[in-house]
């Protein structure tokens, strides 16, 4: 079986302030890919990074970074001193060796000015 | 270049009716997703074209959801007899290529009413 978890359903910070996203997955594939998404207010899913299971590398863009830990299922993403441009609902998916995207169900994070 | 579009942005229509949505790629992706996405929940996989064939229908709920892809471009979605259940918003993905490449690019979706 495929699926996501994302616990958080709703984070608010205060601008400026660090926030991290969990995700944990479950696959029996051996080789799988991760990807976070976000969807800002206007709706529109915009990608924001593809990992597969082979490269546990930490990796930064920015203010983001994502920590993949096979040995716990995650792939948490970490925004670092949040803008009030950061609210959205982010996503997190998987894709085994199958045809099929699975995303988690979201988590609603709010940037307070 | 131009992202994934697809029309119309928003569809209202009445239970019984018949539905058309249609998505345009990115130019030169040939792998295409539809997918549904109801309030408070992440998008639901319904159908993978790869080409002009679709390589995985199992996502579609039942017979009365269809998708084809007719020349390996643009795609249409088609509902009969619509249910007030099937009121969500319909989103459309494609991507360069699955072995290579499946990141997939969406579009802004349709959102669907069935009063």
């Amino acid at each position: 079986a495929q699926k996501v978890t994302q616990a958080q359903t709703e984070i608010s910070v205060v601008e400026k302030e660090d926030v991290t996203l969990d995700c944990v997955y479950e696959t029996r594939d051996t080789t799988y890919y991760l990807f976070w998404y976000k969807q800002p207010p206007s709706g529109e899913l915009v990608f924001l990074i593809r990992r597969n299971s082979f490269d546990e590398q930490n990796e930064i863009s920015g203010r983001y970074s994502w920590n993949f830990q096979k040995s716990t299922s995650s792939f948490n993403f970490t925004i670092t001193a949040s803008q009030v441009v950061d609210s959205a609902v982010y996503f997190c998916a998987l894709r085994g060796t199958g045809n099929q995207f699975y995303f988690g169900t979201g988590t609603s994070l709010t940037v307070i000015p | 270049g131009a992202g994934v579009s697809q029309t119309p942005s928003n569809k209202v229509t009445e239970k019984g009716k018949y539905v058309e949505l249609r998505c345009d790629p990115i130019s030169g992706h040939t792998a295409l997703y539809w997918y549904r996405q109801s309030l408070g929940q992440g998008p639901e996989f319904l159908i993978y074209f790869q080409g002009t064939g679709a390589a995985d229908d199992s996502g579609l709920p039942n017979d009365r959801f269809f998708a084809v892809r007719p020349e390996g471009s643009v795609s249409t979605l088609k509902i009969q007899r619509t249910e007030r259940g099937d009121s969500a918003v319909y989103l459309c993905a494609s991507s360069p290529d699955r072995g290579r490449d499946d990141t997939q690019y969406f579009g802004p979706g349709t959102r669907l009413t069935v009063l």
